[in-house]
Protein backbone atom coordinates (compact mmCIF):
# COMPACT_ATOMS: atom_id res chain seq x y z
CA UNK A 1 0.00 0.00 0.00
CA UNK A 2 1.40 3.14 -0.77
CA UNK A 3 2.08 5.85 2.02
CA UNK A 4 0.28 9.00 0.26
CA UNK A 5 -2.92 7.52 -1.43
CA UNK A 6 -5.29 10.68 -3.78
CA UNK A 7 -8.75 9.64 -4.81
CA UNK A 8 -9.93 10.13 -7.38
CA UNK A 9 -7.56 9.46 -9.96
CA UNK A 10 -9.45 10.98 -12.34
CA UNK A 11 -12.20 13.86 -11.99
CA UNK A 12 -14.07 15.76 -14.92
CA UNK A 13 -16.26 18.70 -13.86
CA UNK A 14 -18.11 21.43 -15.33
CA UNK A 15 -17.28 24.98 -15.62
CA UNK A 16 -18.30 26.65 -11.88
CA UNK A 17 -18.58 23.32 -10.09
CA UNK A 18 -17.00 22.68 -6.85
CA UNK A 19 -14.37 20.57 -6.87
CA UNK A 20 -12.64 18.20 -3.84
CA UNK A 21 -9.79 16.14 -4.06
CA UNK A 22 -8.64 14.15 -1.52
CA UNK A 23 -5.51 12.60 0.16
CA UNK A 24 -4.79 9.99 2.84
CA UNK A 25 -1.49 9.15 4.20
CA UNK A 26 -0.58 6.36 6.79
CA UNK A 27 3.00 7.94 7.90
CA UNK A 28 3.57 10.34 11.21
CA UNK A 29 4.42 14.00 8.85
CA UNK A 30 5.48 16.77 9.89
CA UNK A 31 4.10 19.15 6.43
CA UNK A 32 1.73 17.80 3.96
CA UNK A 33 2.51 19.90 0.07
CA UNK A 34 -0.38 19.94 -2.38
CA UNK A 35 1.60 20.74 -5.78
CA UNK A 36 -0.07 21.59 -9.50
CA UNK A 37 1.19 19.99 -12.31
CA UNK A 38 0.32 21.28 -15.75
CA UNK A 39 1.12 18.97 -19.30
CA UNK A 40 4.83 19.30 -19.87
CA UNK A 41 6.21 18.43 -16.59
CA UNK A 42 6.13 21.82 -14.56
CA UNK A 43 5.10 21.34 -10.96
CA UNK A 44 4.53 24.58 -8.71
CA UNK A 45 3.25 24.43 -5.48
CA UNK A 46 0.08 25.90 -4.02
CA UNK A 47 0.09 24.76 -0.47
CA UNK A 48 2.30 23.51 2.16
CA UNK A 49 0.39 22.78 5.29
CA UNK A 50 0.89 21.35 8.97
CA UNK A 51 -2.75 22.00 10.77
CA UNK A 52 -6.01 23.66 9.89
CA UNK A 53 -6.69 25.67 6.36
CA UNK A 54 -5.08 27.83 4.28
CA UNK A 55 -6.88 29.71 1.24
CA UNK A 56 -5.41 31.27 -1.40
CA UNK A 57 -8.02 32.79 -4.22
CA UNK A 58 -10.51 29.81 -5.54
CA UNK A 59 -8.21 26.93 -3.55
CA UNK A 60 -8.12 26.21 0.14
CA UNK A 61 -6.72 23.16 1.57
CA UNK A 62 -7.46 21.11 4.64
CA UNK A 63 -5.60 19.23 6.97
CA UNK A 64 -6.23 16.44 9.94
CA UNK A 65 -3.90 15.37 11.52
CA UNK A 66 -5.30 13.10 13.44
CA UNK A 67 -7.21 11.04 10.76
CA UNK A 68 -4.12 12.00 8.87
CA UNK A 69 -6.17 13.13 5.89
CA UNK A 70 -6.12 16.60 3.52
CA UNK A 71 -8.59 17.73 0.69
CA UNK A 72 -8.09 20.42 -1.42
CA UNK A 73 -11.01 22.32 -3.04
CA UNK A 74 -10.98 24.15 -6.46
CA UNK A 75 -14.45 26.78 -5.95
CA UNK A 76 -15.84 27.92 -9.15
CA UNK A 77 -13.81 26.15 -11.06
CA UNK A 78 -12.71 26.80 -14.66
CA UNK A 79 -11.25 25.33 -17.76
CA UNK A 80 -7.32 26.87 -16.65
CA UNK A 81 -7.90 25.00 -13.71
CA UNK A 82 -7.04 21.63 -15.60
CA UNK A 83 -4.10 19.82 -14.29
CA UNK A 84 -2.42 16.85 -12.31
CA UNK A 85 -3.33 17.62 -8.18
CA UNK A 86 -0.52 15.92 -6.52
CA UNK A 87 -0.23 15.56 -2.58
CA UNK A 88 3.41 14.92 -1.19
CA UNK A 89 3.89 14.56 2.53
CA UNK A 90 7.57 14.99 4.59
CA UNK A 91 7.77 12.16 7.09
CA UNK A 92 8.81 13.10 10.58
CA UNK A 93 11.25 10.20 10.70
CA UNK A 94 13.65 8.45 8.03
CA UNK A 95 13.00 10.23 4.05
CA UNK A 96 13.04 14.38 4.11
CA UNK A 97 12.39 14.27 0.73
CA UNK A 98 8.50 14.76 -0.26
CA UNK A 99 6.90 11.35 -0.69
CA UNK A 100 4.40 11.80 -3.16
CA UNK A 101 0.88 10.48 -4.36
CA UNK A 102 0.08 9.37 -7.44
CA UNK A 103 -1.77 12.39 -8.56
CA UNK A 104 -5.53 13.31 -9.49
CA UNK A 105 -6.25 14.22 -13.08
CA UNK A 106 -8.75 17.21 -13.68
CA UNK A 107 -10.86 18.47 -16.58
CA UNK A 108 -13.11 21.15 -15.84
CA UNK A 109 -14.97 21.23 -19.41
CA UNK A 110 -16.45 24.98 -20.29
CA UNK B 1 17.16 34.39 -9.94
CA UNK B 2 14.93 32.25 -12.54
CA UNK B 3 13.97 29.37 -10.03
CA UNK B 4 15.38 25.93 -10.63
CA UNK B 5 16.69 24.92 -14.40
CA UNK B 6 17.17 21.79 -15.86
CA UNK B 7 18.87 21.28 -18.98
CA UNK B 8 18.29 19.35 -21.35
CA UNK B 9 14.41 19.68 -21.47
CA UNK B 10 14.27 16.66 -23.73
CA UNK B 11 16.53 14.00 -24.59
CA UNK B 12 16.42 11.02 -27.26
CA UNK B 13 19.39 8.60 -26.48
CA UNK B 14 19.59 5.12 -28.24
CA UNK B 15 19.27 1.92 -25.45
CA UNK B 16 23.12 1.64 -24.18
CA UNK B 17 24.17 4.96 -24.77
CA UNK B 18 25.24 7.28 -21.33
CA UNK B 19 22.85 10.58 -20.71
CA UNK B 20 23.98 13.50 -18.22
CA UNK B 21 21.21 15.63 -16.93
CA UNK B 22 22.15 19.07 -14.93
CA UNK B 23 20.19 20.91 -12.15
CA UNK B 24 20.70 24.46 -11.05
CA UNK B 25 18.72 25.33 -8.13
CA UNK B 26 17.75 28.47 -6.25
CA UNK B 27 21.09 30.02 -5.49
CA UNK B 28 20.31 29.81 -1.70
CA UNK B 29 18.67 26.61 -1.41
CA UNK B 30 20.83 24.47 0.08
CA UNK B 31 18.90 20.99 -0.43
CA UNK B 32 18.55 19.54 -4.05
CA UNK B 33 16.52 16.41 -5.06
CA UNK B 34 16.01 14.50 -8.05
CA UNK B 35 13.03 12.91 -8.44
CA UNK B 36 11.63 10.24 -11.64
CA UNK B 37 8.18 10.77 -12.83
CA UNK B 38 6.50 8.12 -15.51
CA UNK B 39 3.53 8.72 -17.11
CA UNK B 40 0.13 8.56 -14.91
CA UNK B 41 2.41 8.53 -11.81
CA UNK B 42 3.73 10.75 -9.37
CA UNK B 43 7.03 11.82 -8.89
CA UNK B 44 9.30 8.57 -7.35
CA UNK B 45 12.03 9.75 -5.06
CA UNK B 46 15.83 9.34 -6.17
CA UNK B 47 18.34 10.91 -4.25
CA UNK B 48 19.10 14.10 -2.69
CA UNK B 49 21.87 16.36 -1.02
CA UNK B 50 22.48 19.06 1.53
CA UNK B 51 25.04 21.02 0.09
CA UNK B 52 27.58 18.65 -1.61
CA UNK B 53 26.86 15.44 0.45
CA UNK B 54 24.53 13.09 -0.96
CA UNK B 55 22.42 12.31 2.20
CA UNK B 56 20.09 9.67 0.72
CA UNK B 57 19.95 7.43 -2.48
CA UNK B 58 16.85 5.40 -3.64
CA UNK B 59 16.54 1.70 -4.18
CA UNK B 60 15.63 2.87 -7.22
CA UNK B 61 18.60 4.44 -7.95
CA UNK B 62 20.31 1.07 -9.56
CA UNK B 63 24.46 1.04 -9.66
CA UNK B 64 23.65 2.82 -13.53
CA UNK B 65 22.49 5.55 -11.91
CA UNK B 66 25.25 8.52 -10.49
CA UNK B 67 24.30 11.89 -8.91
CA UNK B 68 26.75 14.88 -7.79
CA UNK B 69 26.87 18.21 -6.47
CA UNK B 70 30.43 18.95 -6.40
CA UNK B 71 29.94 22.27 -5.15
CA UNK B 72 27.42 22.18 -3.34
CA UNK B 73 25.69 24.20 -6.11
CA UNK B 74 24.30 22.42 -9.52
CA UNK B 75 23.79 18.93 -9.82
CA UNK B 76 24.56 16.64 -12.26
CA UNK B 77 22.37 12.80 -12.56
CA UNK B 78 24.35 10.65 -15.33
CA UNK B 79 22.19 7.38 -16.70
CA UNK B 80 25.02 4.64 -18.00
CA UNK B 81 23.76 1.97 -20.37
CA UNK B 82 20.59 3.55 -20.76
CA UNK B 83 17.49 1.05 -21.07
CA UNK B 84 14.02 1.24 -22.53
CA UNK B 85 12.92 1.21 -18.56
CA UNK B 86 14.69 4.36 -17.82
CA UNK B 87 12.41 6.22 -19.83
CA UNK B 88 10.82 9.18 -17.87
CA UNK B 89 10.71 12.32 -17.01
CA UNK B 90 13.44 13.73 -14.57
CA UNK B 91 12.59 16.25 -12.07
CA UNK B 92 14.84 18.44 -10.06
CA UNK B 93 13.35 20.43 -7.16
CA UNK B 94 15.54 22.52 -3.98
CA UNK B 95 14.85 24.10 -0.94
CA UNK B 96 16.10 26.01 1.53
CA UNK B 97 16.52 23.48 4.81
CA UNK B 98 14.54 20.47 5.24
CA UNK B 99 11.32 20.00 6.94
CA UNK B 100 8.27 22.02 6.41
CA UNK B 101 10.08 24.96 3.79
CA UNK B 102 8.57 25.55 0.39
CA UNK B 103 10.01 23.54 -2.38
CA UNK B 104 11.24 24.69 -5.88
CA UNK B 105 10.70 22.38 -9.16
CA UNK B 106 12.57 22.35 -12.48
CA UNK B 107 10.54 21.92 -15.13
CA UNK B 108 12.17 18.68 -16.05
CA UNK B 109 13.92 16.41 -18.30
CA UNK B 110 12.38 14.12 -20.77
CA UNK B 111 13.97 11.15 -21.22
CA UNK B 112 13.33 8.91 -24.19
CA UNK B 113 15.05 5.71 -24.78
CA UNK B 114 14.65 3.92 -28.21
Amino acid sequence: KNEVEQSPQNLTAQEGEFITINCSYSVGISALHWLQQHPGGGIVSLFMLSSGKKKHGRLIATINIQEKHSSLHITASHPRDSAVYICAVIRVTGRRALTFGSGTRLQVQP
Amino acid sequence: DTGVSQNPRHKITKRGQNVTFRCDPISEHNRLYWYRQTLGQGPEFLTYFQNEAQLEKSRLLSDRFSAERPKGSFSTLEIQRTEQGDSAMYLCASSLGGGPYGYTFGSGTRLTVV
